[in-house]
C-alpha cells in the first residue's frame, strides 16, 4: 500500500496571503482527494481530482495534479483566519480504500 | 442531501469494558461504509469497510470488530477495551469506489 505525504508539516501565514500545500505519493492512482479538519472535528471533503485531470477549482481553492511527478498541490488564495485547520490528501488506488498522509497544519494569523 | 451521523461524540470508558459506536447515513442507498481511527497528530488508519449488509472487511488485526446490520448502519464494537484503543474514530461513506468519500463528525474515545 502507499500513502500520500503532505509537505510542509506546518505552515503559518498572515491573513490575506496564499497558502500552498503539497502532496506526494508513490504508485498509480485513480483519483486524489483533499480534506480539511478543524481541531477535534471530522474531515470535510474539499476537492476530488481524477488521474486524467490536471487542475480543479472550487471557490478560493485550486488543486493541481501531476501524475508524472506523482504529486498534487492545494492552493488556498486570500486566506482567512477561518482557514486555520489541518489539510490532508488521500489517494485512491481503486482498492476501496483511501490512503491518508499525516497532514499539513495551517495557521492563518489575523 | 446525504447526512452521516455518529454517536456518541465523546466517550470515556475503563479498560476491559465493552464498546459500541454507531454510524448511520441518510439520503443514500447501499453506500460503502468505513471505520477509521486517528491517533493524535496522525493520519487516518482504516479499520473496517463494508460494501453491503453483513459484508465486513478488516484491514488491521485488532481488538475491535464491526457489523452492518442494516443498509445504512455501521457499528464498531469491542468486547474488552484496551488503553491502546483510545483515539478519534471516524465513520465515512461513499456511493461508489471511485467517488468522493464523506466523513462523520467523529467519536473521541478515551480508555482509562
Amino acid at each position: 500500500s502507499q500513502q500520500g505525504e503532505e509537505d510542509p508539516q506546518a505552515l503559518s501565514i498572515q491573513e490575506g496571503e496564499n497558502a500552498t500545500m503539497n502532496c506526494s505519493y508513490k504508485t498509480s492512482i485513480n483519483n486524489l482527494q483533499w480534506y480539511r479538519q478543524n481541531s477535534g472535528r471530522g474531515l470535510v471533503h474539499l476537492i476530488l481530482i481524477r488521474s486524467n485531470e490536471r487542475e480543479k477549482h472550487s471557490g478560493r481553492l485550486r488543486v493541481t495534479l501531476d501524475t508524472s511527478k506523482k504529486s498534487s498541490s492545494l492552493l488556498i488564495t486570500a486566506s482567512r483566519a477561518a482557514d486555520t485547520a489541518s489539510y490532508f490528501c488521500a489517494t485512491d488506488e481503486g482498492a476501496n480504500n483511501l490512503f491518508f498522509g499525516t497532514g499539513t497544519r495551517l495557521t492563518v494569523i489575523p | 442531501s446525504q447526512t452521516i451521523h455518529q454517536w456518541p461524540a465523546t466517550l470515556v470508558q475503563p479498560v476491559g469494558s465493552p464498546l459500541s459506536l454507531e454510524c448511520t447515513v441518510e439520503g443514500t442507498s447501499n453506500p460503502n461504509l468505513y471505520w477509521y481511527r486517528q491517533a493524535a497528530g496522525r493520519g487516518l488508519q482504516l479499520l473496517f469497510y463494508s460494501v453491503g449488509i453483513g459484508q465486513i472487511s478488516s484491514e488491521v488485526p485488532q481488538n475491535l470488530s464491526a457489523s452492518r446490520p442494516q443498509d445504512r448502519q455501521f457499528i464498531l464494537s469491542s468486547k474488552k477495551l484496551l488503553l491502546s484503543d483510545s483515539g478519534f474514530y471516524l465513520c465515512a461513506w461513499r456511493e461508489s469506489i471511485l467517488g468522493e468519500q464523506y466523513f462523520g463528525p467523529g467519536t473521541r474515545l478515551t480508555v482509562t
